[in-house]
């Protein structure tokens, strides 16, 4: 149980596009879905947290409008980087944490590796 | 404020054990134990709740003092399944984010 998945796995685009990341909890609802960046080598850094039907609260330094994040439903978010730029280049990693207990775990997906040209 | 891990880095050969500490300069809530293969997401080990909690699965365990504000996960008889980089991530409420420690790569031998 508590399975997420990633879609894409991985994604090249060239600089200005947008890329749309979608992040799905498949036997579980996430209450609380989280969005990280991680560079290599280093550790996973916190980009945004999202709660199903509000809007994502982001940490500071990163760019409401640039990563946008819709939680719609219960089982569903979405990232997407607009106007990608050789920088956003990085492995995006979601997870998720639902209710069915109280320890707060987060449950990550396989993570979506990002190139920008 | 990002919890410290050490060692940065450990080498094993296949069945000798390790530790690896993970301490915060905050009061903690919970602690979570992460292990990350290369090129993949990271994979839940265990959590350590307030209250002096320890834990172990098959042949890696936890303990986690809050009042030192740090947890150590130890690795016993390891195998070479265990290498990977480990991961803490502390919690200073219920309901609250994780923040991540840089990290501990550990790579096992034959």
């Amino acid at each position: 149980g508590a399975v997420v998945s990633q879609h894409p796995s991985w994604v090249i685009c060239k600089s200005g596009t947008s890329v749309k990341i979608e992040c799905r909890s498949l036997d579980f609802q996430a209450t609380t879905m989280f969005w990280y960046r991680q560079f290599p080598k280093q550790s996973l850094m916190l980009m945004a947290t999202s709660n199903e039907g509000s809007k994502a609260t982001y940490e500071q330094g990163v760019e409401k409008d640039k990563f946008l994040i819709n939680h719609a439903s219960l089982t569903l978010s979405t990232l997407t980087v607009t106007s990608a730029h050789p920088e956003d280049s990085s492995f995006y990693i979601c997870s998720g944490r639902g209710s069915w207990d109280n320890t707060d775990t987060q449950y990550f997906g396989p993570g979506t590796r990002l190139t920008v040209l | 404020q990002q919890p410290v891990q050490s060692p940065q880095a450990v080498i094993l050969r296949e069945g000798e054990d390790a530790v690896i500490n993970c301490s915060s300069s905050k009061a903690l809530y919970s602690v979570h134990w992460y292990r990350q293969k290369h090129g993949e997401a990271p994979v839940f080990l265990m959590i350590l709740l307030k209250g002096g909690e320890q834990k172990g699965h098959d042949k890696i365990s936890a303990s986690f003092n809050e009042k030192k504000q740090q947890s150590s996960l130890y690795l016993t008889a390891s195998q070479l399944s265990y290498s990977g980089t480990y991961f803490c991530g502390t919690e200073v409420a219920a309901g609250n984010k994780l923040t991540f420690g840089g990290g501990t790569r550990v790579l096992v031998k034959p």
